[in-house]
């Protein structure tokens, strides 16, 4: 299996660009994650969703952030406008719950570094 | 406070070395614990779970405490390979979420 594939993994734009963040889970996971990862604030979840629904959005920033799962094999995230502080790295992620229903390993795609100038 | 705390470190230590992390976590509803690794400009891996009655594998033992709300990772002859960043984390079982939170991570340089 290829892993979570994510694209593109550097992006540098200019504050006030719209950038889009792509991700193709494990084939077979139902769920998705989206992180972002800083020096200061750690690893923060922003978004999940399960089969493709969004579970859990209290992480997304702010309303400049938005991230969409039109199928269980894509999700994007999008930024617009974005800004420097949204500089970053941001993780994709899926899992597979258990069928006992308990919490199994999250696999991390590689992720995309993002900088905003 | 945060949900997850580590000492952020580093910890260096010689090869060889028996080293040990600790980290707090504040939710006492908090169901699941593990302990993921994650090198330098790569993605966070998931090193070992973490259980109430204890749990090793190989070098690493990884313990558990609820009434303290502490959970521990303890590596046993460390080897250069293993530095890298250590992160805490903590699942909070709420509606059928699976949602994970993970503490700022605890940096491990392992030396000659």
């Amino acid at each position: 299996d290829a892993g979570v594939i994510q694209s593109p993994r550097h992006e540098v734009t200019e504050m006030g660009q719209e950038v889009t963040l792509r991700c193709k889970p494990i084939s077979g996971h139902d769920y998705l994650f989206w992180y972002r990862q800083t020096m200061m604030r750690g690893l923060e979840l922003l978004i999940y969703f399960n089969n493709n629904v969004p579970i859990d959005d209290s992480g997304m920033p702010e309303d400049r952030f938005s991230a969409k799962m039109p199928n269980a094999s894509f999700s994007t995230l999008k930024i617009q406008p974005s800004e420097p502080r949204d500089s970053a790295v941001y993780f994709c992620a899926s899992n597979l719950r258990g069928l006992a229903g308990g919490v199994d390993e999250q696999f991390f795609g590689p992720g995309t570094r993002l900088t905003v100038l | 406070r945060k949900e997850v705390e580590q000492d952020p470190g580093p910890f260096n230590v010689p090869e060889g070395a028996t080293v040990a992390f600790n980290c707090t976590y504040s939710n006492s509803a908090s169901q699941s614990f593990f302990w993921y690794r994650q090198d330098c400009r790569k993605e966070p891996k998931l090193l070992m779970s973490v259980y109430s009655s204890g749990n090793e594998d190989g070098r690493f033992t990884a313990q558990l405490n609820r009434a303290s709300q502490y959970i521990s990772l303890l590596i046993r002859d460390s080897k250069l390979s293993d530095s890298a960043t250590y992160l805490c984390v903590v699942n909070i079982l709420t509606g059928g979420g699976n949602k994970l939170t993970f503490g700022t991570g605890t940096q491990l340089k392992v030396e000659l």
